[in-house]
């Protein structure tokens, strides 16, 4: 069974650049949260893709996209980029009929916008 | 809506100590609530959670939290702890009504440090 992936692993931007951050999900699993972390705090949620549509979204800016694709891989895109948009972004895929809440997270891609 | 306050950001303890992870949390609806570990290196990972039913939940290293519905609380304990317990732990919680099953609100996460 192949866990959550994320690539790339690091990057480095500048302000104003856009972004594209992947995700594979765990095998079998149908659903892809998006995470962003900051330095020293929890993950707070941008969204929820679920069947290749937006299910759920938290406090961001349209700037932060995302699109599913028909075998359940995920992007994270992030236009105009910002300073404070420096941190751990953090995927995490469940299934349906799972848990509420068990998330599979990968490892995470760690940007720094300069 | 929902919020989670980790009451401890640090957490040193000796090895064999018991150790308490603080955790309550502010909303208006049900929820389920979480405890994540992240070990040095890894992705976040589920440690135990509480749906329904009994308040008291464990996990299968030896830790276990309780739900408080009248403190809001949900703080992680473990008798005695051991070297490999080192990680960030991470407290969240759900809206149980909801229908995004993968949307937590999660604290801001408590490192705990054991010491030999």
């Amino acid at each position: 069974e192949t866990g959550v992936t994320q690539s790339p692993t690091h990057l480095i931007k500048t302000r104003g650049q856009q972004v594209t951050l992947r995700c594979s999900s765990q095998s079998g699993h149908n659903t892809v949260s998006w995470y962003q972390q900051a330095l020293g705090q929890g993950p707070q949620f941008i969204f929820q893709y679920y069947r290749e549509e937006e299910n759920g979204r938290g406090n961001f800016p349209p700037r932060f996209s995302g699109l599913q694709f028909p075998n359940y891989s995920s992007e994270l895109n992030v236009n105009a980029l910002e300073l404070d948009d420096s941190a751990l972004y953090l995927c995490a895929s469940s299934g349906t009929g799972g848990i509420p809440g068990e998330l599979f997270f990968g490892e995470g891609s760690r940007l720094t916008v300069l | 809506a929902q919020s989670v306050t980790q009451l401890d950001s640090q957490v040193p303890v000796f090895e064999e100590a018991p150790v308490e992870l603080r955790c309550n949390y502010s909303s208006s609806v049900s929820v389920y609530l979480f405890w994540y570990v992240q070990y040095p290196n890894q992705g976040l990972q589920l440690l135990l959670k509480y749906l329904s039913g009994s308040t008291l939940v464990e996990s299968i290293n030896g830790f276990e939290a309780e739900f408080n519905k009248s403190q809001t609380s949900f703080h992680l304990r473990k008798p005695s702890v051991h070297i490999s317990d080192t990680a960030e732990y991470f407290c969240a919680v759900m809206n149980a009504g909801g229908t995004s099953y993968g949307k937590l609100t999660f604290g801001q996460g408590t490192i705990l440090t054991v010491h030999p």
